[in-house]
């Protein structure tokens, strides 16, 4: 199974309410990555987690928390969701010194209101 | 700034028509690229990855080249069917691995009509 589930597949939320939201891979992959995606602009990465090692973009390194509580899963937390977390957020695993392969859910769509 | 540039924004075709989408990148090192499909509401799907300085590619009716020297990749669709309606991305990876970079265009979005 390559694929990779990302929950929920939409997500409302309101204004400085938290979101978390969820992403699991069962084919053993040691980095796991979220992306956000927002309308005619090319997905941005947030973080990714190397095994246990979380490495977050110097940009968005305070509004974005993760954790991987095992191998498959990942979460991405919203402490605090302002209109503009409103986008596309997409996950994906890849396996290090492999293809170049990366894997992509099919992403979950917030809209904070 | 933008490194990956895609062109043109959004194509409308015919079915049955031949299209080419361009890619044009200044992502250094590029060590390989790659094309994804997308269609609405769903995940990004690999459709070829190119490695090598004048790689060309095919996959059924889809088929790619780049020029590492002119940093410029083209993904060919021939024989649009209406299912090809979705937005195209290509992709540069600046390594070999998982910790690699990827360098992501805006997208080219695709539109087939009967």
């Amino acid at each position: 199974d390559t694929t990779v589930k990302q929950n929920p597949r939409y997500k409302l939320a309101r204004v400085g309410k938290p979101v978390n939201l969820i992403c699991s891979q069962t084919m053993n992959h040691d980095t796991m990555y979220w992306y956000q995606k927002k309308p005619n602009q090319a997905p941005k990465l947030l973080l990714f987690y190397y095994d246990k090692i979380l490495n977050r973009e110097a940009d968005t390194f305070e509004k974005f928390q993760s954790s991987r509580p095992n191998n498959s899963f990942c979460s991405l937390y919203i402490g605090s969701a302002g209109l503009e977390y409103s986008a596309m957020y997409l996950c994906a695993s890849s396996s290090w010194g492999g293809s170049y392969e990366q894997y992509f859910g099919p992403g979950t769509r917030l809209t904070v209101l | 700034k933008t490194q990956v540039e895609q062109s043109p924004q959004s194509l409308v075709v015919r079915q049955g028509e031949n299209c080419v989408l361009q890619c044009n990148y200044s992502v250094t090192p590029d060590n390989h690229l790659r094309w994804f499909k997308q269609d609405t509401g769903k995940g990004l799907v690999s459709l070829t990855v190119l490695v090598h300085e004048n790689d060309k590619t095919s996959n059924g009716r889809y088929s790619a080249t780049l020029d590492k020297d002119a940093k410029h990749s083209t993904l060919h669709i021939t024989a649009t069917l209406l299912d090809d309606t979705a937005t195209y991305i290509c992709v540069v990876g600046d390594r070999g691995s998982a910790l690699g970079r990827l360098h992501f265009g805006a997208g080219t979005q695709l539109i087939v009509i009967p």
